[in-house]
């Protein structure tokens, strides 16, 4: 298995520009988010999914959108990116609820916005 | 709401000697609770969990943690540190029942194993 797999691994984009970030798993997990990384502020949920179809929002969802039309990918869109959002983001998987709720993480996108 | 607290940014510990790595945490019902560590440049990797039942957890490379119910704790230990233990170190909580599909993560601990 793969496990969890995000694209690009670094990305600089202009204020303004929109981009998808790509996340895949391969584990068959219900459960996927997102989260961003900024110093001195541990991990903030943007997105979630509890599966294909099915997204809710998280602590910091503004300027962020998300879909979910199979189980494997939850891709994560930037409609216009602005230097706060400037960060690492990374993907996240787990089986719904229960023992199995321990989460998978990808190797992050490191994104600056200019 | 929930809410993790991490209250030191930093621990020093020279190789050898036992290390804590401190976690509180706030949630409205009961609580499951994560330690995950990340090393330089790399995703989030899974330590130990507590769901239920004892409330000493053993995880992965030697590491341990004590849910304590009344001072709503969950430290990490390692009883003799290791210089690989090097990295940062994540305390999470998720909500058992109501509004469990959020994890909430505090701001992390830098752990510096000295040789």
């Amino acid at each position: 298995n793969a496990g969890v797999t995000q694209t690009p691994k670094f990305q600089v984009l202009k204020t303004g520009q929109s981009m998808t970030l790509q996340c895949a798993q391969d584990m068959n997990h219900e459960y996927m988010s997102w989260y961003r990384q900024d110093p001195g502020m541990g991990l903030r949920l943007i997105h979630y999914s509890v599966g294909a179809g099915i997204t809710d929002q998280g602590e910091v969802p503004n300027g962020y959108n998300v879909s979910r039309s199979t189980t494997e990918d939850f891709p994560l869109r930037l409609l216009s990116a602005a230097p706060s959002q400037t960060s690492v983001y990374f993907c996240a998987s787990s089986y719904q609820r229960g023992a199995k709720d321990t989460q998978y993480f990808g190797p992050g996108t490191r994104l600056t916005v200019l | 709401a929930q809410s993790v607290a991490q209250p030191e940014d930093q621990v020093n510990v020279a190789e050898g000697n036992p290390l804590t790595v401190k976690c509180t945490y706030s949630v409205s019902g009961n609580p499951y609770l994560f330690w995950y560590v990340q090393y330089p440049n790399r995703g989030l990797q899974f330590l130990l969990k507590y769901i239920t039942g004892d409330n000493l957890v053993k995880g992965s490379y030697g590491f341990e943690a004590e849910f304590n119910k009344s001072q709503t704790s969950f430290h990490l230990k390692k009883p003799s540190a290791l210089v690989s233990d090097s990295a940062l170190y994540f305390c999470a909580v998720r909500e058992a029942l109501y509004n469990f599909n959020k994890f909430y993560f505090g701001s992390g601990t830098k752990l510096n194993v000295k040789p």
